[in-house]
This record gives structure tokens, C-alpha cells and sequence, in this order.
């Protein structure tokens, strides 16, 4: 059984540059969510999917973020024009929405460092 | 906004002793569930414990339990026998049922002392 896998694990950009990341849930698991975390602080909600239909986006969140989940499986969350403030840990998790509410299953994190 | 808030950003304990980790939160909802999760150093956050808030008996899971004070809207985390292999930042989420989000306190280090 493999976890919830993200894609890349770390990326360096340059300010202004779109970068993508991807995640692949647990395969039974109908939820899908992205969470940003900066260092001692903890994880902050973005997004969240329950199958393919995103259900809640952050107010937090600005024009330039955009996550789809087009078939219910793989999550990607696309950052447009970054800026240095862009630069955090973006942890993707999965749950099963109907039993163990709420237990999230998190992956490695995908590591972002806008110069 | 409806916060999780950790007071005691870093906490030691000697190994084999008991420490206990703070977490309050507010909420307008009665239905949701509270989570203790561990993220070790570079490596993914994983669940500790898990309680859901209309149950009035604490949840357990071998060393680890819980104090839920509902009325208190607190939920710390009790370690016994603590290990080399607890230290870590830990977590402390409150999750609604009826919008399926978590928020997550600002976290708790935990180090172990040999």
C-alpha cells in the first residue's frame, strides 16, 4: 500500500516564474486536501476536494492559486506569478469522507523557495 | 475566526517520564472531531489520537491519551513513558463535520531527553 505521494519535493523558482505541484492520494480516498505550512507554524488550509468537485477554497487564498482534481484521483496546485511570500512546505493529505471523519493522511510536503 | 491555539511552543521531558501537551480551541459547531498528529523532523505528519467531541470518554491509544473538557473546549495530550522516538512538533487539529476542514494549532516541540 502506498501513502499519499506529492511531486516534486522540492522546487526553487524565481519570482514571477508558474510552478505546479502534484499529489496522489491514498486510491480509495474520496478527499483530497492542500494545506501550507511555514516554518513553526502549523498546517494552512487551502482547498479541499471531495472527488472531483472542489468544495471549499480559502479566503486566504488569491487569484493566482488554483488547484483541480479532474477525475477524483491526482490533485495539482498551480501557483501563478510567485512571489517570495509563495515560499512554504504545501502538504497535500487524503481521507476517507464517510468513516474515521477527519483522519487525514499526509504526504512528504512539497517544499517551495521562491528567490 | 475559529482558532486552535497550542500555548507551549517547545516542552522537554526526561525519557520514561509523562508530559502533557496543551490545546484549546473555540467552535460554534457541535459536531466535530479533535486530532493529535506527530510530524517528526522532515518527515510526514501522522496521526496520534483522535476524539470525537459527543464522546464524553477520553480516547486512549497505548501511551498516548487524551483530557477532553468539552465545556472547557480543551483537549490535551498525555505521553507516558515518554520515548526517544516521540520528540517531534506536535499538532493539535479541530475538524467539522459539516465542512470536512481541519485547523491545525501552531504546534508544540516535543524533545526527549535520554
Amino acid at each position: 500500500d502506498t501513502g499519499v505521494s506529492q511531486d516534486p519535493r522540492h522546487k526553487i523558482t524565481k519570482r514571477g516564474q508558474n510552478v505546479t505541484f502534484r499529489c496522489d492520494p491514498i486510491s480509495e480516498h474520496n478527499r483530497l486536501y492542500w494545506y501550507r505550512q511555514t516554518l513553526g507554524q502549523g498546517p494552512e488550509f487551502l482547498t479541499y476536494f471531495q472527488n472531483e468537485a472542489q468544495l471549499e477554497k480559502s479566503r486566504l487564498l488569491s487569484d493566482r492559486f488554483s488547484a483541480e482534481r479532474p477525475k477524483g484521483s491526482f490533485s495539482t496546485l498551480e501557483i501563478q506569478r510567485t512571489e517570495q511570500g509563495d515560499s512554504a512546505m504545501y502538504l497535500c493529505a487524503s481521507s476517507l469522507g464517510t468513516v474515521m471523519h477527519g483522519e487525514l493522511f499526509f504526504g512528504e510536503g512539497s517544499r517551495l523557495t521562491v528567490l | 475566526a475559529q482558532t486552535v491555539t497550542q500555548s507551549q511552543p517547545e516542552m522537554s521531558v526526561q525519557e520514561a517520564e509523562t508530559v502533557t501537551l496543551s490545546c484549546t480551541y473555540d467552535t460554534s459547531e457541535s459536531d466535530y472531531y479533535l486530532f493529535w498528529y506527530k510530524q517528526p523532523p522532515s518527515r510526514q505528519m501522522i496521526l496520534v489520537i483522535r476524539q470525537e467531541a459527543y464522546k464524553q470518554q477520553n480516547a486512549t491509544e497505548n501511551r498516548f491519551s487524551v483530557n477532553f473538557q468539552k465545556a472547557a473546549k480543551s483537549f490535551s495530550l498525555k505521553i507516558s513513558d515518554s520515548q526517544l522516538g516521540d520528540a517531534a512538533m506536535y499538532f493539535c487539529a479541530r475538524h467539522f463535520r459539516r465542512t470536512g476542514k481541519s485547523t491545525f494549532g501552531d504546534g508544540t516541540t516535543l524533545t526527549v531527553k535520554p
